[in-house]
């Protein structure tokens, strides 16, 4: 299996401010025939499902705000949040979808 | 807008059964590969299994092969989840989502299944 670890696992963030997440895959997830990197980015709030924010480790899924971004390739990406608003309080996970089974990161907690 | 509403989960005993429903709307229900996703108490979230968009194949996490079966029917767009032989590790929220693209697009808001004695 693919394992997914993420950094930091938490981080408090002042409003306005930028929050950044590291995500690392134990092997590449870029696929050499599309050269897309099969890596997407969850936000999970209490209580609701999780919210795809990003696929293809940059792309933003439509209606997720623009201060949201991601990077990457290979086995090392991030998420960022730019602008910290305090509707992005969550937990966020990344996840490769490389293979089977598919695998998430122990998630990182983002707080104010 | 497209809806995954989730049922079917309660407090079983151990060694018990349970089945879970998937009423999929709003969209192309059979176009979409279908997946069951997990999360215990306190963790992140766990895959447990797929079915094809028609149904031809699953693939299940080693953790539930040979106890878990994933099914769909597209006449009634619903997915379901036979879960036997219960342990208290498959205690957890167990999320339905879509696929089209090999990532999870929409997850259902989840059915809470319990497995104590």
């Amino acid at each position: 299996d693919i394992v997914m670890t993420q950094s930091p696992d938490s981080l408090a963030v002042s409003l306005g401010e930028r929050a950044t997440i590291n995500c690392k895959s134990s092997q590449s997830v870029l696929y050499s025939s599309d050269n897309k990197n099969y890596l997407a980015w969850y936000q999970h709030k209490p209580g609701q499902p999780p919210r795809l924010l990003i696929y293809w480790a940059s792309t933003r899924e439509s209606g997720v705000p623009d201060r949201f971004s991601g990077s990457g390739s290979g086995a090392d990406f991030t998420l960022t949040i730019n602008s910290l608003q305090a509707e992005d309080v969550a937990v966020y996970y990344c996840q490769q979808y490389y293979r089977t089974p598919k695998t998430f990161g122990q998630g990182t907690k983002v707080e104010i | 807008q497209v809806q995954l509403v989730a049922s079917g989960g309660g407090v079983v005993r151990p060694g018990g059964s349970l089945r879970l429903s998937c009423a999929a709307s709003g969209f192309t229900f059979n176009a979409y590969v279908m997946h069951w996703v997990r999360q215990a108490p306190g963790k992140g979230p766990e895959w447990v299994a797929v079915i094809w968009s028609d149904g031809t194949n699953q693939h299940y996490a080693d953790s539930v092969r040979g106890r878990f079966a994933i099914s769909r029917d597209n006449s009634k767009s619903t997915l379901y989840l036979q879960m036997n032989n219960l342990k208290a590790e498959d205690t957890a929220l167990y999320y339905c989502a879509s696929d089209i693209k090999g990532y999870f697009e929409s997850w259902g808001q989840g059915t809470l299944v319990t497995v104590s004695s």
